[in-house]
């Protein structure tokens, strides 16, 4: 079946420090990739996303690329911010035509001033 | 234009007894989805309404858990009797359309069943 796998946090950063989260996944044909956040006491909101192999989404400074060779969606940000604390995760649409997303188990970010 | 919301944010109850969500989607979108995260694992697919008619309804974990969406507006997540297990915390999303469609969640409500 379809997997998601996001590295474990929390992720403990300083201000401007580069941020990485590493996520892989698992699934046939070809899913579309995203990255939700939920800052603290919010749903979820979508950050970016990405439909194909080699797309890249990016929004907020944020920016993943969908790499198909190595099934991987990695989050990265150059400068991070105490306002991007929060907790990310990666998802799939599952393919077929699916609307139920597929999510990761989340990773929690914190930044300190 | 207001959001997903939920309620309540937070409960606390205790084995055996029953709790209610309630989640109230954007004004006109149909679609409406329940998932879950129990401590930190994946958030799991529950349920999915078009207007009060459930859709897709395979994330159910058992019979103690009953979703309904009478008039196709609000809905609610019913437990009876909670067990431990289904402490965690449950979203919900509602959407306009369907294949492709951004789904927007609402903060989720904690329960914690002792």
């Amino acid at each position: 079946g379809n997997s998601v796998t996001q590295m474990e946090g929390p992720v403990t950063l300083s201000e401007e420090a580069f941020l990485t989260i590493n996520c892989t996944y698992t699934a046939t044909g070809y899913p579309s990739l995203f990255w939700y956040v939920q800052y603290p006491g919010e749903g979820l909101q979508l950050l970016l996303k990405a439909t194909k192999a080699d797309d890249k989404g990016s929004n907020k400074g944020f920016e993943a690329t969908y790499r198909k060779e190595t099934t991987s969606f990695h989050l990265e940000k150059g400068s991070v911010q105490v306002s991007d604390s929060a907790v990310y995760f990666c998802a799939l649409n599952n393919p077929g035509g699916s609307y139920i997303p597929t999510f990761g188990r989340g990773t929690s970010l914190i930044v300190h001033p | 234009e207001a959001g997903v919301t939920q309620f309540p944010s937070h409960s606390v109850i205790e084995k055996g007894q029953t709790v209610t969500l309630r989640c109230d989607p954007i004004s006109g979108h149909d679609n409406l989805y329940w998932y879950r995260r129990v401590m930190g694992k994946e958030i799991k697919f529950l349920l999915h309404f078009v207007k009060e008619s459930k859709q897709d309804e395979s994330g159910m974990p058992n019979n103690r858990f009953l979703a309904e969406r009478t008039g196709g507006t609000y809905s609610t997540l019913k437990v009876q009797p909670a067990e431990l297990e289904d402490s965690g915390v449950y979203f919900c999303a509602s959407s306009q359309g369907l294949v492709g469609e951004t789904q927007y969640f609402g903060p989720g409500t904690r329960l914690l069943v002792l």
